[in-house]
């Protein structure tokens, strides 16, 4: 696609749920981030993938939360049992090994009640 | 490990005039890169500029420069001639590795653009 696309836009799940958000990155880009901003904050580093290396995954926050990645295609963070302090804005983002800058997506909007 | 340090929490700056955003870094890494993105309050995330380690010249796209200082480990963002529409969340960003490598993000700077 023309840009990176992240699915749902918003998203509110109950304490205790789980929750899969998605992210489709742009075509060719090796590269994936993943970040939790929560509100007036900056952006966290969760996971990271490039290619087919094994992922960075030094900056999920707990066994809760876990991300898989096929090959250069479509993402999925995933959070198992989530607490009110997951709500956050999940932004996705890619990058080419040609041009380093990342793309990123439109973010996905957790709340958690 | 990788870190960049934001001092700024807020900023502000009158239309027309020029600021000055602040980043340091610290890496033990030779080759890495250092990025400027602006975050309006709609959320989107925008690549304002890019610095490689080993670029000898401070880079440059229209009214925005990067005052790199690698003996000091500074990546200041320079925003010349400012406009109301620059008020914004400004991030900056470091990769350990030119292209590959995660990439971790300051606190961010809010810029207040006053008329």
């Amino acid at each position: 696609g023309a840009g990176v696309s992240q699915s749902p836009s918003n998203k509110v799940t109950e304490k205790g749920k789980d929750v899969e958000l998605r992210c489709d990155p742009i075509s060719g880009h090796t590269a994936l981030y993943w970040y939790r901003q929560r509100l007036g904050q900056g952006l966290e580093f969760l996971i990271y993938f490039q290619g087919n290396s094994a992922p960075d995954k030094s900056g999920l926050p707990s066994d809760r939360f876990s991300a898989e990645r096929t090959g250069e295609s479509v993402s999925t963070l995933t959070i198992q049992r989530t607490q009110q302090e997951d709500s956050a804005v999940y932004l996705c983002a890619s990058s080419s090994l040609s041009i380093g800058e990342a793309f990123f997506g439109q973010g996905t909007r957790l709340t958690v009640v | 490990a990788q870190k960049i340090t934001q001092t700024q929490p807020g900023m502000f700056v009158q239309e027309k005039e020029a600021v000055t955003l602040d980043c340091t870094y610290d890496t033990s890494d030779p080759s890495y890169g250092l990025f400027w993105y602006k975050q309006p309050s709609s959320g989107e995330m925008i690549f304002l500029i890019y610095q490689g380690s080993y670029d000898q010249q401070n880079a440059t796209e229209g009214r925005y420069s990067l005052n790199f200082q690698k003996a000091r480990k500074s990546a200041n963002l320079v925003i010349s001639a400012s406009q109301l529409g620059d008020s914004a969340m400004y991030f900056c960003a470091m990769r350990e590795g030119l292209l590959r490598g995660k990439l971790i993000f300051g606190q961010g700077t809010e810029l207040s653009v006053k008329p």
